[in-house]
């Protein structure tokens, strides 16, 4: 039973170019989140959908940074024009059920490094 | 505003030795859920345990416990017979109603033989 994978585990842009950060939820989950950590900081909450639904963006920056998840395929977060300041770890956690007791499962994470 | 605040930012404990990791939490919603995740150095986030607010007991997982003390709002994390392989980041999270996962800054741990 294959955990959340995400693709690709690094990633070296330069800046002004895009970011593509793909994720694959657990086997029967149709809910995806997406959290950013900074060095030496948590993580923290950016996104939720549900497949061809954005549940909750409150986290999500204004600018350049956009989310989805459709019917077919991964969850795609997408960064236009990277800025040094977005190099970080992204995760991608999913659940079966949208609940407060449901456990999310996290992905090994993309490490964006912007040069 | 929900918070989650951990006040060890490192702790150090002698292998076979137990360690508690504090965590105090902040909601005024009456149904959430408190999760602990390990970060090793390799980076993934590992679920470690979870305990609900309805819940009775505290939860166990294997040498994994949590102190859950709801009038104090705290879910300190305590791990027993430390092993080599526990060094990590230890971070506590809350998920309520919104679902998201509010996380704490985390405590890094270090065991020592």
């Amino acid at each position: 039973n294959a955990g959340v994978m995400q693709n690709p585990r690094h990633l070296v842009r330069r800046r002004g170019q895009e970011a593509r950060l793909r994720c694959s939820p657990m086997k029967g989950h149709s809910h995806v989140y997406w959290y950013r950590q900074l060095p030496e900081e948590g993580l923290k909450f950016m996104v939720y959908l549900q497949k061809e639904n954005i549940i909750d963006e409150s986290g999500m920056p204004k600018e350049r940074f956009s989310a989805e998840f459709p019917k077919e395929g991964p969850s795609i977060l997408r960064i236009q024009q990277v800025v040094r300041g977005d190099s970080a770890a992204y995760f991608c956690a999913s659940s079966p059920l949208r609940d407060s007791t449901d456990t999310q499962y996290f992905g090994p994470g993309t490490r964006l490094t912007v040069l | 505003a929900q918070k989650i605040t951990q006040t060890q930012p490192g702790m150090f404990v002698q292998e076979k030795e137990a360690v508690t990791l504090d965590c105090t939490y902040d909601t005024s919603d009456p149904s959430y859920g408190l999760f602990w995740y390990k970060q090793p150095s390799s980076g993934e986030m590992i679920f470690l345990i979870y305990q609900g607010s309805y819940d009775q007991q505290n939860a166990t997982e294997g040498r994994y416990s949590l102190n859950f003390q709801k009038a104090r709002k705290s879910a300190n994390l305590v791990i027993s017979a430390s092993q080599l392989g526990d060094s990590a980041m230890y971070f506590c999270a809350m998920r309520d109603n919104t679902d998201k996962l509010i996380f704490g800054t985390g405590t890094r741990l270090q065991v020592f033989p």
